[in-house]
């Protein structure tokens, strides 16, 4: 079966730095996506992985492994409107996406 | 403004009865796709069109049915709802599907549908 995990929750606080992972198991490899999602809005698009290493854009890294189906996002300097779920998705060899359940970020003054 | 609109906005529906939620996208994007969210699961892919005319089963889509008439427009249908259909519904559209290009998928609002 096809499989994205992510921690469920995390924690960290204002201006600091966090990391939040995704593993997966899929049928076949396409290209990684983190999305952002606030409480009661639509995911949008953070970035996109489909090579080995690290996307720098902003505040935001991701970075990929394919031979070990590991990627994570990075956030650094914290700010309060960062508080949303993170949603980790790949691309699989049909060319659909199959979502991660998300990292519900929790930011403290 | 360029996007994806869905309507209604939220619904509360009794069981048994039918059901169209609505989308539109004025991107001309290809591709459009239809999910479901519940808490504690990730996105679920329920149909799918890569482009207009056709259409595709995705994971879930068992009591459901979509059409895709013109490039705009992908109307999804609960022909005789049931509680387990509780959710939020996420149309998403995306421009060049079954390449490997970014083609991102951009999300619409959103309903959230309540079956009793």
């Amino acid at each position: 079966g096809q499989n994205i995990d992510q921690p469920t929750e995390m924690t960290a606080t204002e201006g600091a730095i966090v990391q939040i992972n995704c593993t997966y198991q899929t049928s076949g490899f396409n290209g990684l996506f983190w999305y952002q999602q606030h409480a009661g809005e639509a995911p949008t698009f953070l970035s996109y992985n489909v090579l080995d290493g690290l996307e720098e854009k902003g505040r935001f890294s991701s970075f990929l492994s394919r031979s070990k189906g590991y990627s994570y996002l990075l956030l650094k300097e914290l700010q309060m409107k960062d508080s949303a779920s993170y949603l980790c998705a790949v691309r699989d060899s049909n060319y659909q996406l199959i979502w991660g359940a998300g990292t519900k970020l929790i930011i403290k003054p | 403004i360029a996007g994806i609109t869905q309507a209604p906005t939220s619904q509360i529906l009794a069981a048994g009865r039918r059901m169209t939620l609505r989308c539109t996208q004025d991107m001309r994007h290809n591709a459009m796709y239809w999910y479901r969210q519940d808490l504690g699961l990730g996105l679920r892919l329920i149909h799918y069109s890569n482009t207009a005319g056709t259409t595709g089963k995705g994971e879930v889509p068992d009591g459901y049915s979509v059409s895709r008439a013109n490039t705009d427009d992908f109307p999804l249908t609960l022909a005789s709802a049931v509680p387990s259909q509780t959710s939020v519904y996420f149309c998403a559209s995306s421009e060049t599907p079954g390449t490997r290009g970014t083609d991102t998928q951009y999300f619409g609002p959103g309903t959230r549908l309540t079956v009793l």
